[in-house]
């Protein structure tokens, strides 16, 4: 199975601030890399697929790059709503795994 | 728009079984791939299953394998899970998911709480 480790588990940050979020394939990938954001008691929403592409409704501070082994991110501007968590997960090969997460706390 | 509808959790013993249910409304189902992932209380994400829009191709995560039972029926527009044999292991908000480009899950149901406990 590919192994998809994902730093940091948490961070703290402020409003406003520029926060990346990275992502490691344990083998390539190419850019089946999809990104996910989850708030408390509600399910995980497709920010990112295809490692850099904006969903449908996904706010332009959302931006994904990388590809093969390593991935990234990004949040350019926080917003108080993005303080949550946030998993990346492999679509290259089946079973589709997913890193274990980061969670993103006011500082 | 695009709603999926799980229902069929609840609490059962260990060892036991149940059978969950996704109904899907807003698209045309028959020709998505479905996906079972689930998460334990306080923990990450974890993909269970999946199966081809026809359900002629499943595929599991090998904790679930030989236990669990991805099905679907196209002219409900519903997509199944089988759980048996099931283990405190189990204990999850279990969630359904359409998959879209890339194979990455654009929609996403609310959930249903498998709580195995005697």
């Amino acid at each position: 199975d590919i192994q998809m480790t994902q730093s940091p588990s948490s961070l703290s940050a402020s409003v406003g601030d520029r926060v990346t979020i990275t992502c490691r394939a344990s083998q390539g990938i190419s850019t089946y890399l999809s990104w996910y954001q989850q708030k408390p008691g509600t399910p995980p929403r497709l920010l990112i697929y295809g490692a850099s592409t904006l969903q449908s409704g996904v706010p332009s501070r959302f931006s994904g790059s990388g590809s093969e082994t390593d991935f990234t991110l990004t949040i350019s501007t926080l917003q108080p709503e993005d303080f949550t968590s946030y998993y990346c997960q492999q679509n290259y090969r089946t079973p589709p795994t997913f890193g274990g997460g980061t969670k993103v706390e006011i500082k | 728009q695009v709603q999926l509808v799980e229902s069929g959790g609840g609490v059962v013993p260990p060892g036991g079984s149940l059978r969950l249910s996704c109904r899907a409304s807003g698209i045309i189902f028959k020709t998505y791939v479905m996906h079972w992932v689930r998460q334990a209380p306080g923990k990450g994400l974890e993909w269970v299953a999946s199966i081809s829009y026809d359900g002629s191709d499943e595929d599991y995560v090998d904790s679930v394998k030989g236990r669990f039972t991805v099905s679907r029926d196209n002219s409900r527009n519903t997509l199944y899970l089988q759980l048996s044999s099931l283990t405190p292991e189990d204990t999850a908000v279990y969630y359904c998911a359409k998959e879209g480009v890339f194979r990455g899950l654009d929609f996403w149901g609310q959930g249903t709480l498998v709580t195995v406990s005697s």
